[in-house]
């Protein structure tokens, strides 16, 4: 059974930092993309980023490209995502979730599995 | 913005069939870009429901349908039931946004 769980959210100053993790199990972490997901409170969910299952390709969605960086460790099968510069409008739910194939593949689903998420929290 | 437009609420009584649009464009659902769609209860994990415009995962009820044509989606629910009770999102890629992006998001309430 695919099983993901997010740690690291929690409450930081607008302009500061955050690194949130995802641990993976249940399945071959290298053999699958991995996705950031959020959603802001009261609103829908909006894709942040995606890593290939080699991690050396990235994407990210215009209103994250240059403030976050997401990686991969596969041999601890774990995603990451870094989280520079933020903003109020950075507070969400962020969920991680397993890509249907190795590479990014904008024909597929964005995700075939998904974590319960981890709030990040962005106030002074 | 979300470049995928749906419907705010959708509702039925038990037993009904109710129906959610997607409405995107030429760079999104009018390409070659499948729509797939979530559902994702409140405090819970989202849960892809419909892939490829119209295939069920292993495990989801057929009473789930998805359909597409030209820039329109649509997720079609027979048979409501109490546990449908849920928000749906659709999903596709966009070319010019070169990402994926999700709809609006429909919040279904059974009667």
């Amino acid at each position: 059974e695919v099983q993901l769980l997010e740690s690291g959210g929690g409450l930081v100053q607008p302009g500061g930092s955050l690194r949130l993790s995802c641990a993976a199990s249940g399945f071959t972490f290298s053999g699958y993309a991995m996705n950031w997901v959020r959603q802001a409170p009261g609103k829908g969910l909006e894709w942040v980023s995606i890593i290939s299952g080699r991690g050396n390709k990235m994407y990210y969605a215009d209103s994250v490209r240059g403030r976050f960086t997401v990686s991969r460790d596969n041999a601890k099968n774990t995603l990451y995502l870094q989280m520079n510069s933020l903003r109020a409008e950075d507070t969400a739910v962020y969920y991680c979730a397993k890509h249907p194939i190795v590479l990014v593949a904008p024909a597929h689903p964005v995700a075939d599995s998904w974590g319960q998420g981890t709030l990040v929290t962005v106030s002074s | 913005q979300s470049v995928l437009t749906q419907p705010p609420s959708v509702s039925g009584a038990p037993g009904q069939r109710v129906t959610i649009s997607c409405t995107g464009s030429s760079s999104n659902i009018g390409v070659p870009f499948d729509v797939h769609w979530y559902q994702h209860l409140p405090g819970r994990a989202p849960k892809l429901l419909i892939y490829g415009n119209n295939n069920r995962p292993s495990g989801v009820p057929d009473r789930f349908s998805g359909s597409k044509s030209d820039t329109l989606a649509s997720l079609a629910i027979t048979g409501l039931q109490a546990e449908d009770e849920a928000d749906y999102y659709c999903q596709s890629y966009d070319s010019s946004l070169s990402g994926y992006v999700f709809g609006t998001g429909t919040k279904v309430t059974v009667l």
